[in-house]
């Protein structure tokens, strides 16, 4: 299995912030990575494919970049409705793999 | 407007099987992948397995031995049944539209998942 390791862990920021979280891969996964947003109670909600390619709705302050082994998600301007827990996960094979997340919290 | 929804028992003895479906409503049934996907405190997101349209699948191989994953097209529905359940398969289990490749793909459509609790 291709394991995901996603840092920080948690992490404690204000409306305003540049927030940017690390993932890396155990293994090469080219461009196959996607990000997820989860709040309490709801399903993970898609946020970004193919590392960088932002779903349609989702806002511009949400990006995505890396290859290979090291891939970021970056929020540029924390708003009040982005504190959530943010995952990654590789579909370089089908036996997709997640990473723990990150739980992003109000500083 | 894509939607899954899915049903089943959500308390089960020690030993006992689960039994969920997932029926999609919207979009095409053909052309994606449909997984099931379980979240718990202990092991995170864990993907189960996957069945296309043509009734092909693939099953985590930490679970293969326990898992199958069916598909009733004409209803656009898919199930999950996982045998032994055991208190370490306690989680939120969530039906999942993949889209991507056969070797890969992401999940774009999630159900609003439903609580397993494996209990004596």
């Amino acid at each position: 299995d291709i394991q995901m390791t996603q840092s920080p862990s948690s992490l404690s920021a204000s409306v305003g912030d540049r927030v940017t979280i690390t993932c890396r891969a155990s293994q090469s996964i080219s461009t196959w990575v996607a990000w997820y947003q989860q709040k309490p109670g709801k399903a993970p909600k898609l946020l970004i494919s193919k590392a960088s390619s932002l779903e349609g709705g989702v806002p511009s302050r949400f990006s995505g970049s890396g290859s290979g082994t090291q891939f970021t998600l970056t929020i540029s301007s924390l708003q009040p409705d982005d504190f959530a827990t943010y995952y990654c996960q590789q579909y370089n094979t089908y036996s997709a793999t997640f990473a723990r997340g990150t739980r992003v919290e109000v500083k | 407007q894509v939607q899954l929804q899915q049903w089943g028992a959500g308390l089960l003895k020690p030993s006992e099987s689960l039994s969920l479906t997932c029926a999609v409503y919207g979009g095409s049934f053909s052309g994606y992948y449909w997984n099931w996907i379980r979240q718990s405190p202990g092991k995170g997101l864990e993907w189960i397995g996957v069945i296309n349209h043509d009734g092909n699948t693939n099953y985590n191989p930490s679970l293969e031995r326990r898992v199958a994953i069916s598909l009733d097209a004409s209803k656009n529905q898919f199930s999950l049944r996982l045998d032994s359940m055991t208190a370490a398969d306690t989680a939120i289990y969530y039906c999942s539209r993949g889209n991507g490749y056969d070797w890969g793909f992401y999940f774009d459509h999630w159900s609003q998942g439903s609580m397993v609790t494996v209990s004596s």
